[in-house]
């Protein structure tokens, strides 16, 4: 039962590149969170999905920044025209329909931009 | 004020003390406390969960939620130097609609002296 998997383990862009970081879900999970954390920072939360729908991106900055998840394959979260101020961890999470029981996080994407 | 607080630490025990280790959050609606682990480069791992008031207890980890005061705390009892890592709380509310994402405090880092 493998659990949630994300790739890259580690991305490095230049400044004005696109980022795609994919996460898979646990089998038999239809809901998706990402979140990102910055060097000595907490986990801060981004986007929230189920399949083919963005229930919460309250978290998302408003450019640059977009995620889905189709009925298809992995979630995507997509930066373009990256700045050194993404440089940070990118974690996934996963849960079943009704959580109750927290999360599940990915191993997650270290992004460097330079 | 800051939906969940943590002291930052780093919070030093000898090895075998009871470490402990506070959170506190603003949202009354808060319903569902966690406690995540986290290594240095690691992922967060959920440790323990707790829902109701009082004490849960899950080995040498007991979960203390008071929800009048909107406070959780976690105790870590016969402290062991593998215990030395970043120790995250967060809180979900549930609401009609769904799940709502996970608000995590930044941490508080535990040092467990040999």
């Amino acid at each position: 039962n493998a659990g949630v998997m994300q790739n890259p383990r580690h991305l490095v862009r230049r400044r004005g590149q696109e980022a795609r970081l994919r996460c898979s879900p646990m089998k038999g999970h239809s809901h998706v969170y990402w979140y990102r954390q910055l060097p000595e920072e907490g986990l801060k939360f981004m986007v929230y999905l189920q399949k083919e729908n963005i229930i919460d991106e309250s978290g998302m900055p408003k450019e640059r920044f977009s995620a889905e998840f189709p009925k298809e394959g992995p979630s995507i979260l997509r930066i373009q025209q990256v700045v050194r101020g993404d440089s940070a961890a990118y974690f996934c999470a996963s849960s079943p329909q009704f959580v109750s029981t927290g999360y599940t996080f990915g191993s997650g994407t270290r992004l460097t931009v330079v | 004020q800051k939906e969940v607080e943590q002291n930052s630490g780093p919070l030093s025990v000898p090895e075998g003390a009871i470490a402990s280790l506070n959170c506190t959050y603003s949202d009354r609606g808060s319903q569902s406390f966690f406690w995540y682990r986290q290594y240095s480069g690691k992922s967060p791992e959920l440790i323990m969960s707790i829902y109701s008031n009082g004490d849960k207890e899950d080995g040498r980890f007991t979960a203390q939620l008071n929800k009048a005061s909107q406070y959780v705390s976690l105790l870590i009892r016969d402290s062991q130097p593998s215990d030395s890592a970043t120790y995250l709380c967060a809180v979900t509310l549930f609401r009609n609609s769904g799940n709502t994402p996970l608000v995590f405090g930044k941490g508080t880092r535990l040092s467990v002296i040999a």
